[in-house]
């Protein structure tokens, strides 16, 4: 059982650039998100999906785009990587759609140059 | 906006009970509290959450005031893998999305 997988833990772009963040999880979880997170602040979430097929916006959604074709994985593609993209992206997903028992990924920390 | 506020940094040392508070004056009725932490730049790890009733588990102790205006977690004996940022979260958005503060860093002391 290996929770939230996301690859890859690193990663450098240029500008311009475009790139797929992996994740995918094995618990069976419908819901599934993705959060960034800057130097000294808090998560903020960018897209989240309930279930395949179903996908929405977050707080910060501008530049990525995501989709759920399947329950276990759910790709965040950034479609033109600019530097305020720099940030670690974290993944993850939960058996309700309430806040409690979240299991994140352990992240992937993304610079771009 | 998150709407609690934690202090930004506390100490504690180890073996003794740290004790976290958090403020949510504006909480609703129908509000949870949850409880979360981050370790050194990994990804979060739920802890614990309530409405009302003081909650405990394996992990922590949740104890919420009797007009839920604010809260304390309690980590019953302190370790240095308990060094961490943690985040109390009571604001969820109208699509049941958690919104996060900057948290509070607990530093374990020997």
């Amino acid at each position: 059982n290996a929770g939230v997988t996301q690859t890859p833990k690193f990663q450098v772009l240029k500008t311009g650039q475009s790139m797929t963040l992996q994740c995918a999880q094995d618990m069976n979880h419908e819901y599934m998100s993705w959060y960034r997170q800057d130097p000294g602040m808090g998560l903020r979430l960018i897209h989240y999906s309930v279930g395949a097929g179903i996908t929405d916006q977050g707080e910060v959604p501008n530049g990525y785009n995501v989709s759920r074709s399947t329950t276990e994985d759910f790709p965040l593609r950034l479609l033109s990587a600019a530097p305020s993209q720099t940030s670690v992206y974290f993944c993850a997903s939960s058996y309700s759609l309430g806040g409690e028992g979240y299991t994140f990924g352990s992240g992937t920390r993304l610079t771009v140059v | 906006d998150a709407k609690t506020t934690q202090p930004p940094s506390m100490d504690c040392a180890e073996g003794r009970a740290a004790n976290l508070p958090c403020n949510h004056s504006t909480i609703s009725g129908n509000e949870y509290v949850y409880w979360y932490r981050q370790i050194h730049s990994q990804g979060p790890q739920y802890i614990i959450h309530g409405l009302k009733n003081n909650e405990t588990n394996e992990m922590a102790s949740l104890i919420i005031t009797e007009d839920r205006k604010s809260s304390t977690l309690i980590l019953p004996h302190a370790t240095l893998r308990d060094t961490a940022v943690y985040y109390c979260i009571v604001n969820m958005d109208s699509n049941y999305q958690l919104i996060w503060g900057a948290g509070t860093k607990l530093i374990i002391k020997p």
